[in-house]
């Protein structure tokens, strides 16, 4: 079946550290994969996304390659901000059915 | 700008009073979700349109049940709301299926609490 498994938290890092968190997939084919980030009391946004292998995709100095090898879509970050202080969500969309399946989020904390 | 809306952000109910909670799009797009999220959790889809398809979750209780009487709205009515429907409601919206790579669009929610 389809499946994500995410890095568990929370994390905490200080302003400007190195970010990495851990995603890896379950799934038949070539899904597509995304990470959504949530801030305190709000919905989900879409971060970046990928929806074929080897590639990359990067948004406000977040990335995330697709490894389909190691069934992977690591999110990275090289300097962390205060204003990144969210949950973040890594998902999967499978080639058939209209479900997203996402992992159980990430909470991260960055502090000054 | 284009949008999901939803209505109320926040809803406190009785036990057992029903509830409805809507949303609203400014997208076009074809299909709409509604999520459920207990804290510190991840979504869980409860059903979805496909245009006027209906598609119910199969762990989704009887006591949830949507509407969609047009493209731009949709509705989930609790029937009889219990404690543990307590919870924070999503929707969200993609143009088409999510296996062509399309992304979700989401609202700000709806937090439910049932006393």
């Amino acid at each position: 079946g389809n499946s994500v498994t995410q890095m568990e938290g929370p994390v905490t890092l200080s302003e400007e550290a190195f970010l990495t968190i851990n995603c890896t997939y379950t799934a038949t084919g070539y899904p597509s994969l995304f990470w959504y980030v949530q801030y305190p009391g709000e919905g989900l946004q879409l971060l970046l996304k990928a929806t074929k292998a080897d590639d990359k995709g990067s948004n406000k100095g977040f990335e995330a390659t697709y490894r389909k090898e190691t069934t992977s879509f690591h999110l990275e970050k090289g300097s962390v901000q205060v204003s990144d202080s969210a949950v973040y969500f890594c998902a999967l969309a499978p080639i058939t059915g209209n479900q997203f399946y996402f992992g159980t989020g990430t909470s991260l904390t960055v502090i000054p | 700008d284009a949008m999901v809306i939803q209505n109320p952000r926040y809803q406190v109910t009785q036990f057992g009073k029903p509830v409805t909670l809507s949303c609203s799009q400014t997208l076009n797009h074809n299909v709409m979700y509604w999520y459920q999220q207990k804290s510190s959790q991840a979504p869980k889809l409860l059903f979805h349109y496909y245009d006027k398809d209906f598609n119910n979750e199969a762990d989704t209780p009887d006591n949830f049940q949507s509407r969609r009487p047009n493209t731009s709205f949709c509705f989930l009515d609790i029937r009889s709301p219990g404690l543990g429907d307590t919870a924070m409601y999503l929707c969200a919206t993609s143009r088409e299926g999510v296996q062509a790579g399309n992304e979700q669009f989401f609202g700000p929610g709806t937090r439910l609490t049932v006393l």
